[in-house]
């Protein structure tokens, strides 16, 4: 169900800025792209998220190509405490489905010393 | 304070048992959630009411019953408890929009079924 795709993993060393793509060729012209991340079984966070033009905030920033068909979040430096699994995520707009997050399988950042 | 609570965050017990989950939201929002993440980390939608409507209702067995009392609240049972609902459940909150939707989760409650 989930209508976007992601690396199953990727390391950063710690510092450094970390880019996580994602691909989401379906997407609808209204629909927003979210990010969320998972930290070793924590409940799901809220990262940024975005419709159309880049995005900004105190964790991370969101680059959405001009098509939208992808995006990339970066975490500007990386510190240990990111390494978590990162959740791009595209909802239905078709009804109540709107609420409908679906989350794949994520990606799994490892943060280096 | 905790924006979204659950309680147990710990649930141990026998097949066949009846348990039950609850959950909490301070952030005045109108939506509630209730999602399931198994043993290989897939998160999946169960249930979500508005306003203490069910809106959502995905493919899930009918011992799993959600009950909504107020906006706030929004609580899990399970009935006959089996093995293969080992998992965690997580609660989320969110305001309804047909825009923007932001869901905040809770901490989680792992349940294990022996």
């Amino acid at each position: 169900d989930a209508k976007t795709t992601q690396p199953p993993s990727m390391d950063c060393a710690e510092g450094r800025a970390a880019n996580l793509p994602c691909n989401h060729s379906t997407i609808s012209g209204n629909e927003y792209v979210y990010w969320y991340r998972q930290i070793h079984s924590q409940g799901p966070q809220y990262i940024i998220h975005g419709l159309k033009n880049n995005e900004t905030n105190e964790m991370a920033s969101l680059i959405i190509t001009e098509d939208r068909k992808s995006s990339t979040l970066i975490l500007p430096h990386a510190t240990l405490r990111d390494t978590a699994v990162y959740y791009c995520i595209v909802r239905d707009h078709d009804g109540w489905n709107f609420n409908k997050f679906y989350f794949g399988s994520g990606t799994k950042l490892n943060v280096k010393p | 304070d905790t924006a979204v609570s659950q309680t147990p965050k710990y649930l141990v017990t026998q097949m066949g048992n009846d348990k039950s989950i609850k959950c909490e939201q301070n952030l005045g929002h109108d939506t509630m959630y209730w999602y399931k993440q198994d043993s290989k980390k897939f998160l999946k939608i169960m249930f979500s009411y508005n306003n203490k409507e069910l809106i959502i209702n995905e493919t899930v067995p009918n011992r799993f019953s959600p009950k909504s009392p107020d906006k706030a609240h929004l609580n899990l049972h399970i009935n006959s408890l089996e093995l293969g609902d080992s998992a965690v459940y997580f609660c989320a909150s969110s305001h309804s929009d047909m825009g923007e939707n932001i869901q905040y989760f809770g901490a989680g409650t792992r349940l294990s079924v022996l």
